[in-house]
C-alpha cells in the first residue's frame, strides 16, 4: 500500500496562513474520518496536532485546523510563527494490508 | 501524562534479531482504551507504522513486515516490546514507541536509533 501523498515543501511568511494537503484513496482517507497530523522538529519525536480529521488535542494552538474532502485531507496553519517551521506528516487508518499509513512528509519553511 | 521510553541495543548485526522495549510511566498499560504501537523512521525519511498491541495481547502488524515482527506486552512491568527478525541494513532507523487512543498516536517516546551493521 502506497504512502499518502503530500507536497515535499511549503513556505509562508510570519502571520500568513498555509495549507498542506494529504491525498489518499477510497481505501484510506476517503473511507474513514481517522486522519491525524503530526509536527516533527529536527531531532525530535513527532507530536500530534490534529486527530480524527478536525480535533485538536489539549494544548495545541487553535491556529492549527484540519479538514477533509473526498480522498484529500488538509492541515491549515494560520498566523504562521517561526516555531511552526518543521516537518508535518499526515496519517490515516486504511483497510486491507496496512492498518495505518503515513504521508511522505512536508517541510514547512517560515520565511 | 503518560510518558514512554525506548531501550535496547543501538547496534545489531545483519541477520540477527532487533529487540526493543518501551517502558510506560504515568499510567497503566492495561487501560482498555489504549493501544501500544511501534513506528520507525529511516534516516532522513518519513514514518512507517510497524504494529501495535492491546494490553490483552491482541497484536496487529504492517503486512509488509508481518513475517518478521512480533510485538508483545508485559503488564506486570508496564512495558511492551518489539522483535524484528533477520534484519538487514534496510532496517536501520529510529524506532519510536507510541500510545494510541482517539485513533491517533497521541504520545511518543523520544526514539531509539538502531543501526544494522557488522
Amino acid at each position: 500500500q502506497s504512502a499518502l501523498t503530500q507536497p515535499a515543501s511549503v513556505s509562508g511568511s510570519p502571520g500568513q496562513s498555509i495549507t498542506i494537503s494529504c491525498t489518499g484513496t477510497s481505501s484510506d482517507v476517503g473511507s474513514y474520518d481517522l486522519v491525524s497530523w503530526y509536527q516533527q522538529h529536527p531531532g525530535k519525536a513527532p507530536q500530534v496536532m490534529i486527530f480524527e480529521v478536525t480535533k485538536r488535542p489539549s494544548g495545541v494552538s487553535n491556529r492549527f485546523s484540519g479538514s477533509k474532502s473526498g480522498n484529500t485531507a488538509s492541515l491549515t496553519i494560520s498566523g504562521l510563527q517561526a516555531d511552526d517551521e518543521a516537518d508535518y506528516y499526515c496519517c490515516s487508518y486504511a483497510v486491507g494490508n496496512i492498518n495505518w499509513v503515513f504521508g511522505g512528509g512536508t517541510k514547512l519553511t517560515v520565511l | 501524562q503518560v510518558q514512554l521510553q525506548e531501550s535496547g541495543p543501538g547496534l545489531v548485526k545483519p541477520s540477527e534479531t532487533l529487540s526493543l522495549t518501551c517502558t510506560v510511566s504515568g499510567g497503566s498499560i492495561s487501560r482498555s482504551s489504549y493501544y501500544w504501537s511501534w513506528i520507525r523512521q529511516h534516516p532522513g525519511k518519513g514514518l512507517e507504522w510497524i504494529g501495535y498491541i492491546f494490553y490483552s495481547g491482541s497484536a496487529y502488524y504492517n503486512t509488509a513486515l508481518q513475517s518478521r515482527v512480533t510485538v508483545s506486552v508485559d503488564t506486570s512491568k508496564n512495558q511492551f516490546s518489539l522483535k524484528l527478525d533477520s534484519v538487514t541494513a534496510a532496517d536501520t532507523a529510529v524506532y519510536y514507541c507510541a500510545k494510541v487512543n482517539n485513533n491517533a498516536f497521541m504520545n511518543w517516546g523520544q526514539g531509539a536509533l538502531v543501526t544494522v551493521s557488522s
